[in-house]
């Protein structure tokens, strides 16, 4: 159990478009998604962290109207990259910590996105 | 601030062990994990670890020491699956994981 799943997997856009990403718990409610970012060869850094039927925390000098995160249930949180630019251009992972995880917390990550943006 | 390091590559031989060691400074502590990432792909869990010790779990063992902020993630009989990347990621005060860089893995046969 507790698969995460991403779509899509892999995504090439112009300039100025909008994309949006969806990440969505398979076989468990999730209380809480994260959004993460990941250059090449770096670490994960996180962008925001959402609890279903409220705003999403951004992280510092993460710009909310431009990836605009809504948690709209349980199982389902989506991140809009609005009038993207080839600097956005990065490998998105989304992850969800499951209800009544208790003492674990933790974190089962979705496959990733990679957004190419021409 | 926030700290996680560990080594940026590491190379080691099939079928041999190799520990890639994890030192932390965090606001609080609620647990450190690893993780295993290939190129391309998203991170899978491999260890948790929120008591001082060695947890093991067949080829892979983790150790925590808490009072010294340093985690081992231990790989023996090496395969060449084992060619990844290996993130040790801190759970602090606030839930939040603080993630280190990555320790890139290159094994050889």
């Amino acid at each position: 159990g507790a698969v995460v799943s991403q779509h899509p997997s892999r995504v090439i856009c112009k300039s100025g478009t909008s994309v949006k990403i969806e990440c969505r718990s398979l076989d468990f409610q999730a209380t809480t998604m994260f959004w993460y970012r990941q250059f090449p060869k770096q670490s994960l850094m996180l962008m925001a962290t959402s609890n279903e039927g409220s705003k999403a925390t951004y992280e510092q000098g993460v710009e909310k109207d431009k990836f605009l995160i809504n948690h709209a249930s349980l199982t389902l949180s989506t991140l809009t990259v609005t009038s993207a630019h080839p600097e956005d251009s990065s490998f998105y992972i989304c992850s969800a910590r499951r209800i009544g995880s208790g003492d674990y917390n933790e974190q089962f990550f979705g496959p990733g996105t990679r957004l190419t943006v021409l | 601030g926030q700290n996680i390091d560990q080594p940026t590559e590491m190379t080691a031989t099939e079928g041999a062990i190799v520990q890639i060691n994890c030192t932390y400074q965090t606001s609080g502590f609620n647990g450190l994990f690893w993780y295993q990432q290939h190129a391309g792909e998203a991170p899978t869990f491999l260890s948790y670890n929120v008591l001082d010790g060695l947890e093991e779990k067949g080829r892979f063992s983790s150790f925590l020491s808490r009072s010294k902020g340093y985690s081992y993630l231990l790989l023996k009989e090496l395969q060449m699956k084992d060619s990844a990347s290996y993130l040790c990621a801190v759970l602090d005060s606030n839930y939040q994981l603080i993630w280190g860089a990555g320790t890139k893995l290159i094994i050889k046969p």
